[in-house]
């Protein structure tokens, strides 16, 4: 099955750096690549996502870059404010497959005001 | 966007008893849903997949008989933990896709479980 290894586990950036979370994905079959943020106790919302046919995604201050050879995909935020301290998860699934969800380990973004 | 509930949010119950949790989908249909479980600190694990209509995908460790998920309508999942136990003691969090294969799975808001 799908095994995905994220790093870092934890990141501490200053107000207004940028935050780079990468995430490593074993099943060639595997198409889709969404990233959620998740705050204590919440849900998991996605906050950006990206299929196997286009290599980067962005949104505002958010961007998803994806090397299919390589196997690996990066969360990209820039302009870091204090409310993006969360935790964040990366996944990768394959779309119109089984379709299961397979998580990262999470990374604990924290922003030093 | 899509709206899924979930219900009850908060649980606390004792040993041995059995607890059900309701997953909906409001504003849409879900032929699909999953039910993870998150225990502090630590990533979401898979615990099956639920089809309308037929039995569900349990993954492997997942007991199926002390796990129940019943999936009876196209918009409503349960998942019953039977003989709860504290080690049960979990964030419940289930998630619904729409109809079509490539739709974005929606999160519910979990349930957190406390078994005494």
């Amino acid at each position: 099955g799908e095994n995905v290894e994220q790093h870092p586990s934890t990141l501490s950036v200053q107000e207004g750096d940028s935050a780079v979370i990468k995430c490593t994905y074993s099943d060639s079959a595997s198409n889709y690549f969404p990233w959620y943020k998740q705050e204590l106790g919440k849900r998991p919302q996605l906050i950006i996502d990206i299929r196997s046919n286009v290599g980067e995604k962005k949104d505002q201050r958010i961007a998803v870059t994806l090397n299919k050879t390589a196997k690996h995909f990066s969360l990209h935020i820039t302009e870091t404010q204090p409310e993006d301290s969360a935790v964040y998860f990366c996944a990768a699934s394959i779309l119109g497959g089984n379709e299961k969800l397979t998580f990262g380990t999470g990374t604990r973004l924290t922003i030093i005001p | 966007g899509a709206v899924v509930s979930q219900h009850p949010s908060r649980v606390i119950c004792k040993s041995g008893t059995s607890v059900k949790i309701e997953c909906r989908s409001l504003d849409f249909q879900a032929t699909t849903m999953f039910w993870y479980r998150q225990f502090p600190k630590q990533s979401l694990m898979l615990m099956a997949t639920s089809n309308e209509g037929s039995k569900a995908t349990y993954e492997q460790g997942v007991e199926k008989d002390k796990f129940l998920i019943n999936h009876a309508s196209l918009t409503l999942s349960t998942l019953t933990v039977t003989s709860a136990h504290p080690e049960d003691s979990s964030f419940y969090i289930c998630s619904a896709r729409g109809l079509a294969a490539t739709d974005t799975q929606y999160f519910g808001p979990g349930t957190r479980l406390t078994v005494l």
